[in-house]
């Protein structure tokens, strides 16, 4: 069965570096998402991404953040100068054509930030 | 403001003992209420999309129920292996893609 995968599972930085999340969505899929989840609170929505443009993105998703897709299968998500409240769990989730179909997730990446 | 409320917080139920989890919503539009499975450190697991009050899913001891206000994921029989949390979002008619997530019902069910 296809899923999302996501790359790397866990991720340590130092306060003020830059880190790169990837993900491969489900391969016939057409929108692609990011989220967050701080531990033990909600998951949030980052951003969407659809036909190589941003289609909505959150007060979360400040100049700090990116997301690019380099080529055909990768979605990822830059952040340039990382904080410590950004560590948390980065879900990136993926959908087929038509705004109602379900997204579907990935195992995340557990990012730290000392 | 869009809002997504799950009670209980916490449900601990023996094994077999059927119970329902709510979710409350205010959205001005509902495009879709979607339920998932979140294990610990792992990500949310799609179940089930509602589109419309009155509708309703079922998936082996899961069935998911929707009306205007709420939704809600019974389980019938638990097993042990339904332990997990259960979200509830909502994707309103304002957004291309977000997924407005409550904070979930943690179910541990005790053989």
């Amino acid at each position: 069965e296809p899923e999302v995968t996501q790359t790397p599972s866990h991720q340590v930085t130092q306060m003020g570096q830059e880190v790169i999340l990837r993900c491969v969505p489900i391969s016939n899929h057409l929108y692609f998402y990011w989220y967050r989840q701080i531990l033990g609170q909600k998951v949030e929505f980052l951003v969407s991404f659809y036909n190589n443009e941003i289609s909505e993105k959150s007060e979360i998703f400040d100049d700090q953040f990116s997301v690019e897709r380099p080529d055909g299968s990768n979605f990822t998500l830059k952040i340039r100068s990382t904080k410590l409240e950004d560590s948390a769990m980065y879900f990136c989730a993926s959908s087929g054509a038509g705004v109602r179909n379900e997204q579907f997730f990935g195992p995340g990446t557990r990012l730290t930030v000392l | 403001e869009d809002q997504v409320t799950q009670s209980p917080e916490a449900l601990r139920l023996q094994e077999g003992e059927s119970s329902s989890l709510n979710c409350s919503y205010t959205v001005s539009g509902l495009r879709g209420l979607f339920w998932y499975r979140q294990d610990p450190g792992k990500g949310p697991e799609f179940l089930f999309t509602l589109y419309s009050a009155g509708e309703e899913k079922e998936k082996e001891r899961l069935k998911a129920t929707l009306t205007k206000k709420e939704s809600f994921l019974h389980i019938t029989a638990p097993k042990p292996e339904d332990s997990a949390t259960y979200l509830c979002a909502v994707l309103s008619t304002d957004s291309w893609g977000k997924l407005q997530f409550g904070a979930g019902t943690q179910v541990v069910v005790t053989p």
